[in-house]
């Protein structure tokens, strides 16, 4: 059985920083490209970021360039989203989700999400 | 950027057909996937490559997608289908970034 724990989320002060992970099991993560999808709350799906299998490949919103990392772990299972100067508008449940062995997959698995709250 | 626009809402009564539309420009040579999302809960794929269903998915769910329009169509519709739906393509040519529509809610009166 597919599964995605996400994990690392909580309450961040504005120019802080935080770290999810997501660990997966259940199938082979070396893979897949794996992504982050948020949502704000009472609001839509936002993808974040995307990582390619080898990691050689990672792309990401607009509004996170420069703030956020995606990373991976293929020996550990792992996925991580590295979150910096992070802001109110970075509110948001974060989802991991597994996005197919193609560059432009499906999210067929998603995890239960980490909610990320930014504020004072 | 490449935009999807979804209607907010669209009701139905049980046991008649819900149609939901995405549409986005020439969307019709992108493939479209839909998700289901019930309150408090995950995401879940219920159409993917513009008309695939999911193991697990009813056969009730079908997808169409021509020219620049997608539709997530919902036969039979019961109570449990009502939930937020999102359509979500590749933006290949923006550095292969998703994209997902604004959302609809699905009320089953």
């Amino acid at each position: 059985e597919v599964q995605l724990v996400e994990s690392g989320g909580g309450l961040v002060q504005p120019g802080g920083s935080l770290r999810l992970s997501c660990a997966a099991s259940g199938f082979t993560f070396s893979s897949y490209w794996m992504s982050w999808v948020r949502q704000a709350p009472g609001k839509g799906l936002e993808w974040v970021a995307n990582i390619k299998q080898d990691g050689s490949e990672k792309y990401y919103v607009d509004s996170v360039k420069g703030r956020f990392t995606i990373s991976r772990d293929n020996a550990k299972n792992s996925l991580y989203l590295q979150m910096n100067s992070l802001r109110a508008e970075d509110t948001a449940v974060y989802y991991c989700a597994r996005s197919g062995m193609a560059a432009a997959g499906t999210f067929d698995y998603w995890g239960q999400g980490t909610l990320v709250t930014v504020s004072s | 950027s490449y935009v999807l626009t979804q209607p907010p809402s669209v009701s139905v009564a049980p046991g008649k057909t819900a149609r939901i539309t995405c549409g986005g420009n020439n969307i019709g040579s992108k493939s479209v996937h839909w998700y289901q999302q019930k309150p408090g809960q995950a995401p879940v794929l219920v159409i993917y490559y513009d008309s695939d269903r999911p193991s697990g998915i009813p056969e009730r769910f079908s997808g169409s997608n021509s020219g620049n329009t997608a539709t997530l169509t919902i036969s039979r519709v019961e109570a449990g289908d009502e939930a937020d739906y999102y359509c979500q393509v590749w933006d290949s040519s923006s550095d292969h970034r998703g994209v997902f529509g604004g959302g609809t809610k699905l009320t089953v009166l």
